[in-house]
Parts: C-alpha cells; sequence; structure tokens
C-alpha cells in the first residue's frame, strides 16, 4: 500500500495566484513526511519537513504545509504563484522503513 | 563544494553494453541511495546502503548491481543493458535512514 497518495498530478495556476498542492498520507502514526521541488533537468531539492515537532512547517521560497492528522493530510501551499515555481512537486513518507515518493504534481504557472 | 555528485552526467549507449555511474558526497552521511526516474517521472527507489551495508535491495533486475568501497562513495554498474533501461538516475544521500536527502543532479543514461 502507497504511503503518501498525490491528488492533483497537474495543477494550473496564474501568476500571483495561491498555489495548493494536496497529499494524503496512510500511517497509524505520525510519520515524518517531506516535500521536494524538482525543476526541469535537475535534481530534487528538499522544500520542507513534518518531523512532529510542529504542524504547520514552512519551506524555502515561501511554501508552507500542515500536517493535519485527523484528515491525514501534509499540503503545500504558497500564497502567491511565482513563475519560478514551475516544477514537479513530490511528497514523501515512510513505508516499510524507507522513504516513498508520491506519483508527482507538475506545477504550472500561467503569467 | 557540490554535496552530492554523480558521472557522467549523461550517458549515451548501445543495448548489450555494460555501463557504470559513480556518486560521491561530502556531507558525512551515512545512508546513500539509488533511484530510477522514468520518463513519467515516477521516482522508484532501487537500493539503498548503510555504512557501506546494502539495507533495501528493491526488486531490481540482477544486472544492476550496486557497489559501496566506503560511505561516501555508491556505485552502480548495469551490465547487458536493455532500452527499458533508459531514465534519469538519482543518488541521494542521508544522515539516517528516516531524515531527509540530498539528490544529486542526475544521470540521464540512452539505450540505443
Amino acid at each position: 500500500a502507497q504511503s503518501v497518495t498525490q491528488l492533483d498530478s497537474h495543477v494550473s495556476v496564474s501568476e500571483g495566484t495561491p498555489v495548493l498542492l494536496r497529499c494524503n498520507y496512510s500511517s497509524s502514526y505520525s510519520p515524518s513526511l517531506f516535500w521536494y521541488v524538482q525543476h526541469p533537468n535537475k535534481g530534487l531539492q528538499l522544500l520542507l519537513k513534518y518531523t512532529s515537532a510542529a504542524t504547520l512547517v514552512k519551506g524555502i521560497n515561501g511554501f508552507e504545509a500542515e500536517f493535519k492528522k485527523s484528515e491525514t493530510s501534509f499540503h503545500l501551499t504558497k500564497p502567491s504563484a511565482h513563475m519560478s515555481d514551475a516544477a514537479e512537486y513530490f511528497c514523501v513518507g515512510p513505508r516499510a522503513g524507507k522513504s516513498t515518493f508520491g506519483d508527482g504534481t507538475t506545477l504550472t504557472v500561467k503569467p | 563544494d557540490t554535496a552530492v555528485s554523480q558521472t557522467p552526467k549523461y550517458l549515451v549507449t548501445q543495448m548489450g553494453n555494460d555501463k557504470s555511474i559513480k556518486c560521491e558526497q561530502n556531507l558525512g552521511h551515512d545512508t546513500m541511495y539509488w533511484y530510477k526516474q522514468d520518463s513519467k517521472k515516477f521516482l522508484k527507489i532501487m537500493f539503498s546502503y548503510n555504512n557501506k551495508e546494502l539495507i533495501i535491495n528493491e526488486t531490481v533486475p540482477n544486472r544492476f548491481s550496486p557497489k559501496s568501497p566506503d560511505k561516501a562513495h555508491l556505485n552502480l554498474h548495469i551490465n547487458s543493458l536493455e532500452l527499458g533501461d533508459s531514465a534519469v538516475y538519482f543518488c541521494a544521500s542521508s544522515q539516517a535512514r528516516a531524515y531527509e536527502q540530498y539528490f544529486g543532479p542526475g544521470t540521464r543514461l540512452t539505450v540505443t
């Protein structure tokens, strides 16, 4: 069973509008969860991580994510999209002692 | 200084050949990984080493053989390359298994 499920394979927003990338996790305990970003033809970069210290996690480039145990969600948000945010985003969670990547969400930002 | 480096960045080869990809990390991490990213951007873990010991070995053809000479290096050797091996291969490292991972820039392998 997949540890994390990214609910949208593609999200398109206009520059300056909010971004919401959705991720649900399946775990009987509070897991460590991560969001990574991959710009075209680049490696993956850590955006933020949740390790049970605080439910609202702030990351780089204005992104943040909120861990909601009642909804088993860890959605990634940004108040105002920038053209440079166009990339592939991966939610990552544990399964069987290793990290498992979601299928990714492609974020397109329109001018 | 590059934290996780891979060589080569691009690799074009013919079916049936044998090739290697090298990975080095200078972060002092104990755990290293190999991932395969296909054309649909799906990332699949292939192998993981902790202090030179293999700890994760996913369902990968035995044509793929990882080797870790020391905890800073994890190389991937592929025998008898097939068309389906064409992908981007990423190396990563982390302080421990559940910690955040740092990725290399990837090696784009094209098998013709």
